[in-house]
Formats: C-alpha cells, sequence, structure tokens
C-alpha cells in the first residue's frame, strides 16, 4: 500500500522553465490538494480538487495550474517558473468531508517535491 | 480569515518530561482540528484528529484537546523521549475544504 507518492523528489529548474510535478494516490481518495512549505510558515494550500474532472484555487494559485482528469493523479503545473516558488511542495489527499467514519477526513500527505528555481 | 498559531515556536526539553504543544484558531466554526508530526526533509504524519463535535482524542503517550469556543487546542506528550524530536504542526478544517496549517512548533528533545 503506496499512499500517496509524490515524483519527482527532487528538481532544479532556471526561471522561466516549466515543469510539472505528479501526485499519485492509491486509497480512492475523494480530495487531493496541492501544497507548498517555506521556513518558517505553515503549509499554504495552492489548489485542491473534491473530485475527478475538479479543481479550485487555495490560498496561493498564482503562476500554478493543476489537472486531476484521473481520480488517483493530481498534477501541479508551473507555467514559467520563479525564484519565488522555490519551495517544498507536498500533495495529500482524504476522504470526502461528507464521510463520517472513524479515519475520515484525515489528511494523508506525500514525502513531498524540494524545487529550486534559479 | 482563519488563521493558525501555534506557540512556543520552538521548544527543547530533557527527556522523561511532560510537555504541552500550544494551538489557537481565530473563527470556532470548524470541521475537526488536527495533529501533524513532520521530521526533517519528510511528509507530515497525521496523529491525531479531533472532530468539533469531540473534547479529545488520545493514542498512545499523546492527548490532545480541543476547546472550539476559546479557538485553542493542546497536544500533550507525556514522557517525552528522543524519538519524539520533530515538528508538531496543528491543522484546522473550517466549514469549507481548505485545511489552514499553524507555522509549527519544533521539538527537541535531550537524552
Amino acid at each position: 500500500n503506496a499512499g500517496v507518492t509524490q515524483t519527482p523528489k527532487f528538481r532544479v529548474l532556471k526561471t522561466g522553465q516549466s515543469m510539472t510535478l505528479l501526485c499519485a494516490q492509491d486509497m480512492n481518495h475523494e480530495y487531493m490538494y496541492w501544497y507548498r512549505q517555506d521556513p518558517g510558515m505553515g503549509l499554504r494550500l495552492i489548489h485542491y480538487s473534491v473530485g475527478e474532472g475538479t479543481t479550485a484555487k487555495g490560498e496561493v494559485p498564482d503562476g500554478y495550474n493543476v489537472s486531476r482528469l484521473k481520480k488517483q493523479n493530481f498534477l501541479l503545473g508551473l507555467e514559467s517558473a520563479a525564484p519565488s516558488q522555490t519551495s517544498v511542495y507536498f500533495c495529500a489527499s482524504s476522504y470526502s468531508r461528507k464521510d463520517h467514519s472513524s479515519g475520515a477526513n484525515v489528511l494523508t500527505f506525500g514525502a513531498g517535491s524540494r524545487l529550486t528555481v534559479l | 480569515k482563519q488563521e493558525v498559531t501555534q506557540i512556543p515556536a520552538a521548544l527543547s526539553v530533557p527527556e522523561g518530561e511532560n510537555l504541552v504543544l500550544n494551538c489557537s484558531f481565530t473563527d470556532s466554526a470548524i470541521y475537526n482540528l488536527q495533529w501533524f508530526r513532520q521530521d526533517p526533509g519528510k511528509g507530515l504524519t497525521s496523529l491525531l484528529l479531533i472532530q468539533s463535535s469531540q473534547r479529545e482524542q488520545t493514542s498512545g503517550r499523546l492527548n490532545a484537546s480541543l476547546d472550539k469556543s476559546s479557538g485553542r487546542s493542546t497536544l500533550y506528550i507525556a514522557a517525552s523521549q528522543p524519538g519524539d524530536s520533530a515538528t508538531y504542526l496543528c491543522a484546522v478544517r473550517p466549514l469549507g475544504n481548505k485545511l489552514v496549517f499553524g507555522a509549527g512548533t519544533i521539538l527537541r528533545v535531550k537524552s
């Protein structure tokens, strides 16, 4: 049982380059999220999805795009990377908020993707 | 706008001590509150989740309480061990879908 898998784990980009981070979960979770974590700050939500084919903006969506073509995958794209996007990116997933069973709503996180933009 | 604050930002204690980590939030209209542990260079691991209707949750040496009306939660760690050294994050889920995180408390337990 892999849980939430993020690829790649590390990446160095030059300003203006584009790239895609992949998140895959095998728990049949409806909800998926992309966060970024910066020193001294809490995790900030970039985009999220409440189901296949749906996406929504989070707290800091600018400069990022996402897609959820399959329920198990949530892709985060950087269209034109900037040094301000240097960060550690975390993907997470959970069951629907409407599921009140034991363990529901607990977020499961991936191990993170460290991105450096030069 | 929901804001989550964790105090202290860092804590260093000798092994065996009982300790309390604090989390406060500005809007009491939450669905649940979750405590996470993060080891250096790793992802977050969920420790405890408290639904808004609950007052506390326990798992082993960990006990988390929730006082929704005052906007506070505490994470109590009994008989701390060096293996407890990590960053502890608190996150609240408002009535929407967007989890809001605190900046975390860095805990170091000295042997």
